[in-house]
């Protein structure tokens, strides 16, 4: 069993739809929680970072982390084109190794 | 951009061969993690390098190997290439040697034939 797993879609949405991506998790240690946005031929972006569980917004975009079912979630709002990328979650225990995802595709069409 | 500068973009290189890729890390920030991303996958840890010292490492041989400039920019040097090896490499930059707030290159691209 991965110590994160992450659907990797693909995801097909219309613009202006609500998209929710998703990980579940194994181990109870990791204590920070994060979300990239990786479009083709890039490296990841940090969009959200947030520490153990709760909500935290910015903008179009929602992280929740429920530590006691052990899920992640982001949410984006208003999707445009331009969200049009691979999201990674991932997570750490705050030491040096950092645990992602496989990535989820999303696609939004105009 | 994150201010994080990887090079070459892409690479080629047969079986067998040594390769060496190189990273130089944002502005400010003095540790920085290496990074194997396979297509379809997301991207697996193979080492951290703080104040030019490994200061931790993932799942990978010893001839995955590294090192870190007092300018804090760095390496990363593969030898015996295998054609599993094959792969996006990527670097991220952050301080103080932890893994928050990571700031990630564009990557170099590896092809092994």
């Amino acid at each position: 069993q991965k110590e994160v797993e992450q659907d990797p879609g693909p995801l097909s949405v219309p613009e202006g739809a609500i998209v929710s991506l998703n990980c579940t998790y194994s181990n109870s240690a990791f204590q920070y929680f994060m979300w990239y946005r990786q479009y083709s031929r890039k490296g990841p972006e940090l969009l959200m970072y947030t520490y153990s569980s709760g909500n935290k917004e910015d903008g179009r975009f929602t992280a929740q982390v429920d530590k006691s079912s052990k899920y992640i979630s982001l949410f984006i709002r208003d999707s445009q084109p331009s969200d049009s990328a691979t999201y990674l979650c991932a997570m750490t225990t705050g030491g040096f190794k950092t645990i992602f995802g496989a990535g989820t595709r999303l696609f939004v069409k105009a | 951009e994150t201010g994080v500068t990887q090079s070459p973009t892409h690479l080629i290189k047969t079986r067998g061969q040594q390769v060496t890729l190189r990273c130089s890390s944002q502005s400010g920030h003095n540790t920085v993690s290496w990074y194997q991303q396979a297509l379809g996958q997301g991207p697996q840890f193979i080492f951290q390098y703080y104040r030019e010292e490994e200061n931790g490492r993932g799942n990978f041989p010893p001839r995955f190997s590294g090192l870190q400039f007092p300018n804090y920019s760095s390496e990363l040097n593969v030898n015996a290439l295998e054609l599993d090896d094959s792969a996006l490499y990527l670097c991220a930059s952050t301080i103080q040697g932890g893994t928050d707030t990571q700031y990630f290159g564009p990557g170099t691209r590896l092809t092994v034939l």
